[in-house]
């Protein structure tokens, strides 16, 4: 089955500046890769996704990028501020669409 | 509309009680998926439906857990005998349909604590 390995686990950065969280995933039939933010005793919101058949995409401070050759995809925030601060999920749906594996998740904490 | 409703929100129960989580999806999504999410940490897979159909029930923990789905709306996940292991937040998420380009959107989830 698939396995989504997220990192890092905690990241901590001043507002304003940039973050990145990683993920790979082991299925390459997987063509679906949603981004979740779940803020604390919340239910995880649907932030971005991309699929396979792109290589990014923006959205707004929120960017997403796709290697599927090296079956690993990316969240950038840019211009942190502190309403970012949550635990995000990376996730990939295999290619019946009837299984989202998720990743580990990351806490970002952005300092004012 | 409405997003994706799952009652109770809190369950505190008894080791050994059985509990019945409820969860009502978006009008008009015929996919519903629950997960299970312990105390910091990832969202585990327990099972899906389309429609009242669950074609796969392997990730379901342990035979004591069941769920069902009837009228392909409502859907209801059900613990026998609960044991502590079992506490963790129950979560409920649907789509449009189980396709792999369809975006899952959740409930607020019920926290079930077994004493």
């Amino acid at each position: 089955g698939e396995n989504v390995e997220q990192h890092p686990s905690t990241l901590s950065v001043q507002e304003g500046d940039s973050a990145v969280i990683k993920c790979t995933y082991s299925d390459s039939a997987s063509n679906y890769f949603p981004w979740y933010k779940q803020e604390l005793g919340k239910r995880p919101q649907l932030i971005i996704d991309i699929r396979s058949n792109v290589g990014e995409k923006k959205d707004q401070r929120i960017a997403v990028t796709l290697n599927k050759t090296a079956k690993h995809f990316s969240l950038h925030i840019t211009e942190t501020q502190p309403e970012d601060s949550a635990v995000y999920f990376c996730a990939a749906v295999n290619n019946a669409g009837n299984m989202l594996t998720f990743g580990g998740g990351t806490r970002l904490m952005v300092k004012p | 509309g409405a997003g994706v409703s799952q009652s109770p929100s809190n369950k505190v129960t008894e080791k050994g009680k059985d509990v019945e989580l409820r969860c009502d999806p978006i009008s008009g999504h015929t996919a519903l998926y629950w997960y299970r999410q312990s105390l910091g940490q990832g969202l585990e897979f327990l099972i899906y439906f389309q429609g009242n159909s669950a074609p796969d029930k392997s990730g379901l923990p342990s035979d004591r857990f069941s769920a069902e789905r009837t009228g392909g709306s409502v859907s209801t996940l059900t613990i026998q005998r609960t044991q502590q292991e079992d506490s963790a937040v129950y979560l409920c998420a649907s789509s449009w349909t189980v396709n792999s380009n369809q975006p899952q959107h959740f409930g607020d989830g019920t926290r079930l604590s077994i004493l």
